[in-house]
């Protein structure tokens, strides 16, 4: 199948630890962000999603903050498991009400057994 | 399965050839979006549809690319006199934006179609 990220940064967890991915984002007027999850020969998939006016947001298993001061996004991922491993993308909304969502470059998540 | 299909799933072609992909959205979603993305990389934003109307194109989208949604439902994105450069995954995502304007919207992705330009 497609491989997508050959050489992105990678984070290796175990199976059942936390999971830790972070995002540093371009635009201090960037008013919404996504986190999507990619697989081999998939599209992006939506994880979570956070305005700009919030500091954090909680899914099943998942936790986003959003750090303006320092243009940082971070996804929480709780209890890891093997079915998480992918390339995770954050993307932020550069022009409000438009659609021009900027991607960043990606981070390999590998979970072990 | 996202609901979003893309057609061909891989396209391989010589350069100097045209190519056309199809995107079919989730069938109630006014808002189309086509991406690129290459290996390494996150998804480029390359242009948008509400309904038929194309409102935004990027820079990346040369006079060699067009895109069409002519009835507001699927979208066919073309590449004319292809060259090597243009190989890369070509995404496409579907997304409802309500009457009263509201613009947190999630963006369901296809599967992509895999151009390699030989």
């Amino acid at each position: 199948g497609e491989s997508v990220g050959l050489h992105l940064p990678t984070l290796s967890v175990q199976e059942g630890d936390n999971s830790i991915i972070n995002c540093a984002y371009s635009n201090s007027a960037s008013d919404y962000f996504i986190w999507y999850k990619q697989e081999s020969g998939k599209g992006p998939q939506f994880i979570i999603d956070i305005r700009s006016n919030m500091d954090k947001r909680q899914g099943q298993r998942v936790t986003v903050l959003l750090n303006k001061t320092v243009k940082h996004l971070s996804l929480q991922i709780a209890a890891t498991q093997p079915g998480d491993s992918a390339v995770y993308f954050c993307a932020e909304r550069t022009d409000n009400y438009g659609q021009n969502f900027v991607f960043g470059p990606g981070t390999r998540l590998s979970v072990l057994p | 399965d996202t609901g979003v299909s893309q057609d061909p799933r891989h396209k391989i072609t010589k350069r100097g050839q045209n190519v056309t992909f199809r995107c079919d959205p989730i069938s109630e979603h006014n808002r189309l979006y086509w991406y690129r993305q290459t290996l390494g990389q996150g998804p480029e934003f390359l242009t948008y549809f509400q309904n038929e109307a194309q409102l935004e194109k990027s820079r990346l989208l040369s006079d060699r690319f067009s895109a069409e949604r002519p009835k507001g439902s699927f979208s066919t994105l073309e590449i004319q006199r292809t060259e090597q450069g243009d190989s890369a995954m070509y995404l496409c995502a579907s997304s409802l934006v309500s009457g009263s304007g509201s613009s947190y919207n999630e963006q369901f992705f296809g599967p992509g179609t895999r151009l390699t330009v030989l």
